[in-house]
């Protein structure tokens, strides 16, 4: 089976700086994509950024960034010059190859102070 | 373009009663999906669809059952209502299957069997 680690359950980041949220993940498969969501209190799932395992650039979507390990299985999501209205929740999802659904983390909270 | 539409956004059963959760899309996409997520938790995949008259069981399948009559509309049917089924259901839609593919999500609807 597949499995999405998020293992930081709260982060706190003061506005204007960098943070990045971790996220691993297990699978023997070759081919798989792996997407962030941010999901704020009103509860709608937003796609934020996608990358490949065949990729071998980081994905960037505007101030996000993904930070690719694939020798050690990671996924980070940078996000630079954090605003406000970054607060929410976000999860890392993984998807296989030859597969459909998406495969969840328990999600990190973040909160970004002023 | 209204993307993925949910309806209700908020319902409460009684145990043992039944109900149908709308999910409409109009990007004309052959994969959709069903979600839950429940409280603290990543989404976990109740049931797929790969085009119209084609379902199948995602992770968490009992106590749901699912139709696809078209490529628009993919509705989740909860046939009786049992506590262990209070979550927030998620549908989502996609163009593609396989390793890509962003999944577009619904707003959800919150359910609360008491």
């Amino acid at each position: 089976a597949q499995k999405i680690t998020q293992t930081q359950p709260g982060m706190f980041v003061q506005e204007k700086e960098a943070v990045t949220l971790d996220c691993t993940y297990d699978t023997s498969d070759q081919s798989y994509g792996l997407f962030w969501y941010k999901q704020p209190s009103s509860g709608e799932m937003i796609f934020l950024i996608y990358q490949g395992s065949y990729d071998e650039q980081n994905a960037t979507e505007g101030r996000y960034s993904l930070n690719f390990q694939k020798a050690r299985k990671s996924a980070n999501l940078v996000i630079s010059a954090s605003q406000l209205g970054d607060s929410a929740m976000y999860f890392c999802a993984m998807r296989r190859g030859s597969g459909y659904a998406l495969n969840f983390g328990k999600g990190t909270s973040l909160l970004v102070t002023p | 373009n209204a993307g993925v539409t949910q309806t209700p956004k908020f319902r409460i059963l009684k145990i043992g009663q039944s109900m149908t959760l709308q999910c409409t899309q109009d990007m004309n996409h052959n994969y959709m999906y069903w979600y839950r997520q429940d409280p603290g938790m990543g989404l976990k995949l109740i049931y797929y669809s790969v085009g119209a008259g084609i379902t199948d069981k995602g992770e968490v399948p009992n106590g749901y059952n699912v139709s696809r009559s078209t490529t628009e509309d993919f509705p989740l049917r909860l046939e009786l209502a049992a506590p262990s089924q209070t979550s927030v259901y998620f549908c989502a839609s996609s163009l593609s299957g396989g390793a890509g593919g962003e999944q577009f999500f619904g707003p959800g609807t919150r359910l609360t069997v008491l």
